[in-house]
């Protein structure tokens, strides 16, 4: 069983939809949680980034860490196009600790 | 402020072969780490060097190794390619520690015959 799952998709949502994509994990010593988009041909770009449990918004991107049940989930609103992507969670233990990444989920927004 | 170069961008190799890939980082960032990215994996952690020491290491064979230069400049070296290796690798950098904003280059694509 892998440390980080995230369903690989693809996920395909009209424009304007809220988008809802998550990872579980298995390790309850992660602290740093991570939302990264990567679009075709691209490195990752890094969206979110969570510390410990709660939850973090910007624009219209909101991510959430429940690590009671070793969830993480990352909510677009108002999806656009442009959205369109792979988007890859990330975790790790400590700030000097290597990152532990999941699949990733494949989006497509269609117009 | 210019993004993490890395080179080549592509790379064909045949089985047995060795290569060595190369990265940029962003001028100012000491932390350099290597992932493997392929559709059945996903993004896999080589190594990540900093101040020309290797800080993390993944869970990947001796044939993968790297090391980094005064001016953190990072090379990636793969000896004895195996069709397995075929992959896109991703070199990311950060200004101090692994758990900074990474900036990830646009990876190079290596295939294996």
């Amino acid at each position: 069983q892998k440390e980080v799952e995230q369903d690989p998709g693809p996920l395909s949502v009209p424009e304007g939809a809220i988008v809802s994509l998550n990872c579980t994990y298995s390790n309850s010593a992660f602290q740093y949680f991570m939302w990264y988009r990567q679009y075709s041909r691209k490195g990752p770009e890094l969206l979110m980034y969570t510390y410990s449990s709660g939850n973090k918004e910007d624009g219209r991107f909101t991510a959430q860490v429940d690590k009671s049940s070793k969830y993480i989930s990352l909510f677009i609103r108002d999806s656009q196009p442009s959205d369109s992507a792979t988007y890859l969670c990330a975790m790790s233990v400590g700030v000097t600790d290597k990152l532990i990444f999941g699949t990733g989920t494949r989006l497509q927004v269609f117009p | 402020k210019a993004g993490v170069t890395q080179t080549p961008r592509y790379l064909i190799k045949t089985r047995g072969q060795q290569v060595t890939l190369s990265c940029s980082p962003i001028s100012g960032h000491r932390s350099v780490s290597w992932y493997q990215q392929t559709p059945g994996q996903g993004l896999q952690f080589l190594f990540e060097y900093f101040s020309e020491t290797q800080r993390n290491k993944g869970n990947f064979p001796g044939r993968f190794s790297g090391r980094q230069f005064s001016n953190s400049r990072s090379e990636m070296n793969v000896s004895t390619l195996e069709l397995g290796d075929s992959a896109l690798y991703l070199c990311a950098s950060s200004r101090d520690s692994i758990g900074d904003t990474q900036y990830f280059g646009p990876g190079t694509r290596l295939t294996v015959l």
